[in-house]
């Protein structure tokens, strides 16, 4: 089975500086997905990344970059230009192809508080 | 469109009580989950449904049931409540596995068992 390991519990940067948070996962699996998501206080799930196994570039979105090693494991998201409405849990999920494992497999989820 | 809408927002129940989750969406999905949030922790999944009249179990689906009859409809129901399903209650949707990949939630509900 797949697992998602999150090792930072709490994270916190100031305000306008970048950040990188840290997502490592083991799978036999060589075709799959991943996402950050991020959980503000309303704790709505919103998707701030998607980057597909397949593509070795590494997926971008504004200010959010993802810094993906397929060999290694590993899928740190990184946040340039800090802002304060970034403040959240954010977790790590993984998403299998194959059929019947329709489900995210989610990290732990690490806490970001942005200092002003 | 309004993507995944979930009611209610918070309910509060008694020990063996019964309720039923309600989970929309409109964007015409054929894949649906139920998910629990536990307090720190991240999402598991409790059932999935890939089209009307097809559900399947989760990882944690012991003290629920679930049905599909159309296509925008998931509801999730909790027979004789008990402390331990305290927890928030996400619902998602998604295209086919092959297809994006990307699950879309709705706001969550808060469900206290007393």
């Amino acid at each position: 089975a797949q697992t998602v390991t999150q090792s930072q519990p709490e994270m916190s940067v100031q305000e306008a500086e970048t950040v990188t948070l840290s997502c490592t996962y083991d799978t036999s699996e060589s075709d799959y997905y991943l996402f950050w998501y991020k959980q503000p206080p309303s704790r709505q799930m919103i998707l701030v990344i998607r980057q597909e196994a397949y593509k070795q570039q590494n997926a971008t979105e504004n200010r959010f970059s993802v810094n993906f090693q397929k060999a290694a494991k590993s899928f740190s998201l990184k946040i340039s230009d800090s802002q304060l409405g970034d403040a959240a849990m954010y977790f790590c999920a993984y998403r299998s192809l194959i059929q019947g494992a329709q489900k995210l497999v989610f990290g732990q989820g690490t806490r970001l508080t942005i200092n002003p | 469109n309004a993507g995944v809408t979930q009611t209610p927002k918070f309910r509060i129940l008694k020990i063996g009580q019964s309720m039923t989750l309600q989970c929309t969406q409109d964007m015409n999905h054929n894949y649906m989950y139920w998910y629990r949030q536990d307090p720190g922790m991240g999402l598991k999944l409790i059932y999935y449904s890939v089209g009307a009249g097809i559900t399947d179990k989760g990882e944690v689906p012991n003290g629920y049931n679930v049905s599909r009859s159309t296509t925008e409809d998931f509801p999730l129901r909790l027979e004789l409540a008990a402390p331990s399903q305290t927890s928030v209650y996400f619902c998602a949707s998604s295209y086919g596995r092959q297809v994006g990949g990307t699950q879309y939630f709705g706001p969550g509900t808060r469900l206290t068992v007393l």
